[in-house]
């Protein structure tokens, strides 16, 4: 089974930074996707960013850009100019089989 | 924008009872799922759902918990026998296709076992 490790349990940024959130991956698979969620203190899980192991690109949305690196089996999700919203647990489930790590709190400070 | 809902938001129940926690997913989606968190802790796959029958489901996925989508908008996940364990969020979601295909969450019900 895929696992996905997310070695990072806090972060801290200042408000307007970047922010970088690690998310690695275990897998023999040729051609798989991670997604990133955001899960605020409300408790909703907001989809974020999805990066597709065939991408030639890195994906981007907004703020959010994601640094793919296939070869070291990492997606790790990029925010840049942090917001006070930005706080709030990052997951970076593994495609449709969606298997969670243990998730990164990220707080934004002002 | 169309959305997964879920009903109710929260559920609170004696240990031993049976609970139905109820979704309505997107409706041009053909794959469901079900997910829970328990509090602080990461979000665990329970089961995914295609074609009317089970694809998928997790080790916590034993036989108290079981699956339905009875009529063409909701799907439900039904636990027999609750534990207090089983308190969580629990999340639904669909999503259209396999693959690459985003995963939409529901809002979440809080079940609370007492």
């Amino acid at each position: 089974a895929q696992k996905i490790t997310q070695t990072q349990p806090g972060m801290f940024v200042q408000e307007k930074e970047a922010v970088t959130l690690d998310c690695t991956y275990d897998t023999s698979d040729q051609s798989y996707g991670l997604f990133w969620y955001k899960q605020p203190s409300s408790g909703e899980m907001i989809f974020l960013i999805y990066q597709g192991s065939y991408d030639e690109q890195n994906a981007t949305e907004g703020r959010y850009s994601l640094n793919f690196q296939k070869a070291r089996k990492s997606a790790n999700l990029v925010i840049s100019a942090s917001q006070l919203g930005d706080s709030a647990m990052y997951f970076c489930p593994w495609r449709n089989d969606m298997r969670f790590g243990a998730g990164t709190r990220l707080t934004v400070k002002p | 924008e169309p959305e997964v809902t879920q009903t109710p938001s929260h559920q609170v129940t004696q240990m031993g009872q049976e609970v139905i926690l109820r979704c309505v997913p997107i409706s041009n989606h053909l794959y469901f799922y079900w997910y829970r968190q328990i509090l602080g802790q990461k979000v665990e796959f329970l089961v995914s759902f295609y074609n009317n029958e089970i694809s998928e489901k997790s080790e916590i996925f034993d036989d108290q918990f079981s699956v339905e989508r009875p009529d063409g908008s909701n799907f439900t996940l039904k636990i027999r026998s609750t534990k207090l364990e089983d308190s969580a969020m629990y999340f639904c979601a669909s999503t259209r296709g396999m693959g690459t295909d985003t995963q939409y969450f529901g809002p979440g019900t809080r079940l609370t076992v007492l």
